[in-house]
């Protein structure tokens, strides 16, 4: 099993939708979890640290479910600025007791007019 | 631009030469790390960083790539007698303090012909 999933899509969504993204992460032990973006051919930058009460920044909202070993990411009134590749970012702890983040292979969301 | 900056951003290379990129952090930051990415992947964690030393390195990282951080300060990554399956960009980033988010330079997109 892969120690971060994410459907890789594409999703394909109109404009002003709500998209939702899931990840699951294998390591219970896992420590702090992030969202980010990555538009094509730029590096990743990060979109938002997901909390374990849930957070909020502006039309995205983030969730943890430690139980179920997911985090998820809601998009409201979806924009054309949007579309991007996004990121699931799991903060461990490495078998030499180093940090680890781990990424997944990124969920593709295109907004359509 | 007080980012993290890499250079060069393109490399071409014929199959079997060697290459070297180089990586400067965020002054400040004194954790760097190296990540792999191919194409509709995640970023695949290569080493990693604390000041001047490399305390993690990942199986990905055979024994012909090497990478230094002399004096704590800039990194270089070098692969030797490199093969095709090396194309990739290769993304550095550094952080502050553990747990917290990573700036990402804009990487240096490898092709090995």
């Amino acid at each position: 099993r892969k120690e971060v999933e994410q459907d890789p899509g594409p999703f394909n969504v109109p404009e002003g939708a709500t998209v939702a993204f899931n990840c699951t992460y294998s390591n219970s032990a896992s420590q702090s979890f992030f969202w980010y973006r990555q538009d094509c051919r730029k590096e990743p930058k990060l979109l938002m640290s997901v909390y374990s009460s849930g957070n909020e920044d502006g039309r995205f909202t983030a969730q943890l479910n430690r139980a179920s070993q997911y985090i998820s990411l809601l998009i409201r009134d979806s924009k054309l600025s949007d579309s991007a590749t996004y990121l699931c970012v799991v903060n461990g702890i490495s078998n030499f007791g180093n940090e680890k983040l781990t990424f997944g292979t990124g969920t593709r969301l295109t907004i359509i007019p | 631009d007080t980012g993290v900056s890499q250079d060069p951003r393109h490399k071409i290379t014929k199959r079997g030469q060697n290459v070297t990129f180089r990586c400067d952090p965020i002054s400040e930051h004194n954790r760097l790390y190296w990540y792999r990415q191919t194409l509709g992947q995640g970023p695949e964690f290569l080493t990693y960083f604390q000041n001047e030393a490399q305390l993690e390195k990942s199986r990905l990282l055979s024994d012909r790539f090497s990478a230094e951080r002399p004096k704590g300060s800039f990194s270089t990554l070098e692969i030797q007698r490199t093969e095709q399956g090396d194309s990739a960009m290769y993304l550095c980033a550094s952080s502050l303090e553990q747990g917290q988010k990573l700036f990402f330079g804009s990487g240096t997109q490898l092709s090995v012909l």
